[in-house]
């Protein structure tokens, strides 16, 4: 059972604005960063945003996150056919000394 | 740039011992954090371990007494061992480099099969 609590599916049309949700608790997002990760299917998962908000050279600034709490964001904003993918979170676990993740949010661009 | 390559066998007799080795190009062992993880076909993300040259290693406590993750620095590789397998632990393997806590580049992954 995942650590990290993801809804496992959102959709959205060309150029709408997506937001995917992920919730912890205070050993992991409360107390660390958030991170994400982009899987095509087939695919190895990709560093998409580390540190709550950062974008990796190359990811383009449609993509934004956000941290409040025991919670995070990651916001895809202009969609387009190529984000389609699973997103997952990912946040350091004080308890596991390890990183935890959540489900996996399994977008479709309709 | 950083690139990986999981290699090993992709089948495994239940009971036996899995071996992944992770052969890193583009960067130094020594200068990182390298970690395991493993995906269940159709599933989500787990973290299996880390390991760092210079000493540090830490691993998932579910795994933790099955797991060796260990750095071959004469071949710029990082090794994963998995005793004891059985189906549950049929997944695609992947490492991937660790910066501070997050995990910038990831290999393309090994499907295992744990299977007789």
């Amino acid at each position: 059972q995942p650590v990290l609590t993801q809804p496992p599916s959102a959709s959205g049309t060309p150029g709408q604005t997506v937001t995917i949700s992920c919730s912890g608790s205070g050993s992991n997002i409360g107390g660390n960063t958030v991170d994400w990760y982009q899987q095509v299917p087939g695919m190895a998962p990709k560093l998409l945003m580390y540190t709550n908000s950062q974008r990796p050279s190359g990811v383009p600034d449609r993509f934004s996150g956000s941290k409040s709490g025991t919670s995070a964001s990651l916001a895809i904003s202009g969609l387009q056919s190529e984000d389609e993918a699973d997103y997952y979170c990912a946040a350091w676990d004080d308890s596991l000394h390890g990183p935890v993740f959540g489900g996996g949010t399994k977008l479709t661009v309709l | 740039q950083v690139q990986l390559q999981e290699s090993g066998p992709g089948l495994v007799k239940p009971s036996e011992t899995l071996t992944l080795t992770c052969t890193v190009s583009g960067a130094s062992i020594t200068d990182s954090y390298w970690s395991w993880f493993r995906q269940p076909p159709g599933k989500g993300l787990e973290w299996i371990g880390y390991t760092y040259y210079h000493g540090s290693t830490n691993k998932n406590p579910s795994l933790k007494s099955r797991v060796s993750i260990s750095l071959d620095r004469s071949n710029n590789q990082v090794s994963l061992k998995m005793n004891s397998v059985t189906a549950a632990d049929t997944a695609i393997y992947y490492c991937a480099r660790q910066i501070r806590r997050y995990f910038d580049w990831w290999g393309q992954g090994a499907l295992v099969t744990v299977s007789s």
